[in-house]
């Protein structure tokens, strides 16, 4: 295992409502990118936070947003969910913001948005 | 066209076979390449990582990198039933936060 936690790992939600997902670092790691994998295809980065602060992101709509707490948790938060939301929602935390052999990126085991 | 291409298969082999898996890219400003494992209902964990074009061996494993061709390969030799998974290639920019990631192959490892 990893280190890093997600919650819940199922949820259904309907179509406009708003959901909150949920992170939980490794230990020490202050970064915390999301993903988005929709069933059959690869993740496709949404947004990074460091230290509190969204560092960069991916080709996602405002309704997609964030929060990282002092104590490197982090949630995601989707609002007006579209049926296209439904994904596999993936939370990877590392030490350091960019990707290189020290920064590996562990990631949690997700959690399963359906929306109907 | 998408920046990271795989394809998705499902490939099934014979336990013991050799596992070729292979993922193109369009973007030659990638310099990190990286093959992560996904078993069912669980996150990507990371296999193989490389940097800039070369071999990397690791036990079974063998990842390739050829940025001339914008080709990389992982290999498995003597593939067990627990290999059986999602495979996913990745790839980052030196100085980006971000991973770009393939498709994905299934591979199944028949006993």
């Amino acid at each position: 295992e990893t280190g890093v936690t997600q919650s819940p790992t199922h949820l259904i939600k309907t179509r406009g409502q708003q959901v909150t997902l949920r992170c939980s670092s490794q230990s020490g790691h202050n970064t915390v990118s999301w993903y988005q994998q929709a069933l059959g295809q690869g993740p496709q980065f949404i947004f990074q936070y460091y230290r509190e602060e969204e560092n960069g992101r991916g080709n996602f709509p405002p309704r997609f947003s964030g929060l990282q707490f002092p104590n490197y948790s982090s949630e995601l938060n989707v609002n007006a969910l579209e049926l296209d939301d439904s994904a596999l929602y993936l939370c990877a935390s590392s030490l350091g913001v960019t990707v290189n052999r020290y920064t590996e990126a562990f990631f949690g085991q997700g959690t399963r948005l359906t929306v109907v | 066209q998408k920046e990271v291409e795989q394809d998705p298969g499902p490939l099934s082999v014979p336990e013991g076979a050799i596992v070729s898996l292979n993922c193109t890219y369009s973007n030659s400003a990638f310099q990190y390449f990286m093959w992560y494992r996904q078993y069912s209902r669980k996150g990507p964990e990371l296999l193989m990582y490389t940097y800039s074009s070369g071999n990397k061996e690791d036990g079974r494993f063998t990842a390739q990198v050829d940025k001339s061709s914008k080709y990389i390969s992982l290999f498995i030799r003597d593939s067990q039933p627990s290999d059986s998974a999602t495979y996913l290639c990745a790839m980052s920019e030196s100085g980006d936060y971000k991973l770009s990631f393939g498709a994905g192959t299934t591979v199944t490892v028949r006993a």
